[in-house]
């Protein structure tokens, strides 16, 4: 199993960019969710998804999207990037729900806006 | 609401020292708590986990204990490795269908 992938490692963007952020886990796992990591604020949950065709908002949304249409995929897309958006952005999965699953995580995509 | 606070970092301590992060928690129910552990340029992996009062989890000469009347879940290891430097996580989860909550993590340093 390659676990959780994400691709790019790094990427620069120009405010005012768009671009995706891929994620892919061969787990089967249901749950699946999109972090931030910012010095002195922790992981702060920007979406996730509960399954194919389902995804909700979490802490920090705004000026992000994403999809699920099949259950090893979860993309995040930049609308309009920003330099607050630089960040290093972490992608997980776990089984399920229950309060006692793992979350699995990727390497992570260091993503600079200028 | 819920919530994870952690000590402040970074914490410095010579190889083979004894070492305690501290790790306190809010919630409104009975949480499953974890810890997890961020090597340099990589993503969080799982430490260890309890999932009720009074249990232990260990790994890797690891442990904490999910203390229920301090609402407590120190992390601790008898003698540390330079290989653990790392940030370690301390994060909780409440309900079936609820995030995921992390503290905002704790740098480690080991000195050979």
């Amino acid at each position: 199993n390659a676990g959780v992938t994400q691709t790019p490692k790094f990427q620069v963007l120009k405010t005012g960019q768009s671009m995706t952020l891929q994620c892919a886990q061969d787990m089967n796992h249901e749950y699946m969710s999109w972090y931030r990591q910012d010095p002195g604020m922790g992981l702060r949950l920007i979406h996730y998804s509960v399954g194919a065709g389902i995804t909700d908002q979490g802490e920090v949304p705004n000026g992000y999207n994403v999809s699920r249409s099949t259950t090893e995929d979860f993309p995040l897309r930049l609308l309009s990037a920003a330099p607050s958006q630089t960040s290093v952005y972490f992608c997980a999965s776990s089984k399920g729900t229950a309060i006692y699953n793992e979350q699995f995580f990727g390497p992570g995509t260091r993503l600079t806006v200028l | 609401g819920d919530s994870v606070t952690q000590m402040e970092g970074p914490v410095t301590l010579s190889e083979e020292a004894f070492l305690t992060i501290n790790c306190t928690y809010t919630a409104t129910g009975y949480p499953s708590l974890f810890w997890y552990v961020q090597y340099p340029g990589e993503g969080l992996q799982l430490l260890l986990k309890a999932t009720k009062a009074d249990d232990k989890g260990s790994n890797k000469g690891f442990e904490a204990t999910y203390r229920k009347e301090t609402t407590s879940f120190h992390l601790e290891k008898g003698s540390v490795q330079v290989s653990d430097s790392a940030v370690y996580f301390c994060a909780l989860k409440v309900n079936r269908d609820d995030k995921i909550i992390f503290g905002k993590g704790t740098r480690l340093h080991i000195l050979p």
